[in-house]
């Protein structure tokens, strides 16, 4: 299994571009987080998916941001306008999610990740 | 509610042995332990599901006390390796449906040095 992919691995832009960050979950996870990691804020869960439907997105900082998943393979998050202020590693994580009830294991694989610089 | 970890960093070297402890407000169902090398992705380490189970990676262990709502992760005779930042994340109590959602502590940064 090939595990996470996330791309660019890399993005420099400047201030005021759009950027979109891109996730492929692994095959036949239900569930796909979007994280966001900067030094002074730590690890911070910015939105879910389960079977393609956002469940939560009140860690989505703005309206300047926001997140899709057309299918079970894919999904974006795209920052429009970017701000310096949004510089910060963006991980794409993906689970089983089996309800409680059953052997929730609900481990959760994580991306390389994207490390964007706003200029 | 995010879990609190504790210390928020340890300095060791080689071989000596840490404790890192995670406690949460909230019942739990299960507790997951990840690791962060420097500039990479967390990578799962552990699960512990019952309480008072105890479970092991390498010469790494942990324990769960669902009645004390905490858990702790035993470091034992540390290798350069081990360096990175520990996570717990928290799993709610059974009794609903949630998506798979962990709740992470703030991290504890570990530094082994030979």
């Amino acid at each position: 299994d090939a595990g996470v992919i996330q791309s660019p691995r890399h993005e420099v832009t400047e201030m005021g571009q759009e950027v979109t960050l891109r996730c492929k979950p692994i095959s036949g996870h239900n569930s796909l987080f979007w994280y966001r990691q900067t030094m002074m804020r730590g690890l911070e869960l910015l939105i879910y998916f389960n079977n393609n439907v956002p469940i939560d997105d009140s860690g989505m900082p703005e309206d300047r941001f926001s997140a899709k998943m057309p299918n079970a393979s894919f999904s974006t998050l795209k920052i429009q306008p970017s701000e310096p202020r949004d510089s910060a590693v963006y991980f794409c994580a993906s689970s089983l999610a089996i309800s409680p009830g059953g052997l929730a294991k609900n481990i959760q694989y994580f991306g390389a990740g994207t490390r964007l610089s706003v200029l | 509610q995010q879990p609190v970890q504790s210390p928020q960093a340890v300095i060791l070297r080689e071989g000596e042995d840490a404790v890192i402890n995670c406690s949460s407000s909230k019942a739990l169902y299960s507790v997951h332990w990840y690791r962060q090398k420097h500039g990479e992705a967390p990578v799962f380490l552990m699960i512990l599901l019952k309480g008072g189970e105890q479970k092991g990676h390498e010469k790494i262990s942990a324990s769960f006390n669902e009645k004390k709502q905490q858990s702790s992760l035993y470091l034992t005779a540390s290798q350069l390796s081990y360096s990175g930042t520990y996570f717990c994340g928290t799993f709610p109590n059974a009794g609903g449906t949630s998506y798979g959602k962990l709740t992470f502590g703030q991290g504890t940064i570990l530094t082994v040095h030979p």
